[in-house]
């Protein structure tokens, strides 16, 4: 069975440019997680979904940030107009009910 | 402020011996345990959980353990090995689903 699939899996662009981050989660899977790595803080939740529905996006540093999960197969992760301090490895995850999540292999991106 | 915490950024330990890998959480009310592995480029990886309700789990050489009234979590790797080399990510879900990650211990195993 095919994991959660992450796009692209690098991006470089200049600031001010809009980005968009894309996941496909694990089929049957009914939660859906955005997670951003930096050196400074780790792995920080964005946004999580569950069936669809966004739950829970504190984690969303500010409004330049926004999260769509239109379909339970598909996800989106939009920055509008992106800044050099955004550059950091973006992880989306997936998990069906309590239990482990499981990993894309991430989205580096690079903001010049 | 980080409510799961792992306090050593790295651990340096000789193929064959113990590694030991420490959390530390503030919030009573998490009630799942879960540690991550990730090499460099990929993904973090599950690699094994440990209920509030239990003190201890083992699968193979990993084995974690949990200390409710200290708020610690460890995970033990015996014996180590070279292939074991990443960085180690303990985690916490509350009663909402939400997960918690601490900031990652990178280990690095010397043949």
């Amino acid at each position: 069975d095919a994991g959660v699939i992450q796009s692209p899996r690098h991006e470089v662009t200049e600031m001010g440019q809009e980005v968009t981050l894309r996941c496909k989660p694990i089929s049957g899977h009914n939660s859906l997680f955005w997670y951003r790595q930096t050196m400074m803080r780790g792995l920080e939740l964005l946004i999580y979904f569950n069936n669809n529905v966004p739950i829970d996006d504190s984690g969303m540093p500010e409004d330049r940030f926004s999260a769509k999960m239109p379909n339970a197969s598909f996800s989106t992760l939009k920055i509008q107009p992106s800044e050099p301090r955004d550059s950091a490895v973006y992880f989306c995850a997936s998990s069906s009910g309590l239990g482990a999540q499981h990993f894309g292999d991430g989205t580096r991106l690079s903001i010049l | 402020d980080q409510q799961v915490k792992q306090n050593s950024p790295s651990l340096s330990v000789q193929e064959g011996r113990i590694s030991i890998l420490n959390c530390d959480y503030t919030n009573s009310m998490f009630d799942y345990f879960l540690w991550y592995k990730k090499y460099p480029a990929e993904g973090p990886t599950f690699l094994i959980s440990i209920s509030s309700i239990k003190d201890k789990n083992e699968d193979g050489r990993f084995t974690v353990f949990l200390n409710k009234s200290a708020k610690h979590l460890s995970l033990h790797i015996v014996p180590s090995q070279p292939g074991d080399s990443a960085v180690y990510f303990c985690a916490a879900i509350d009663n909402f689903n939400k997960f918690y990650f601490g900031s990652g211990t990178k280990l690095n195993v010397k043949p």
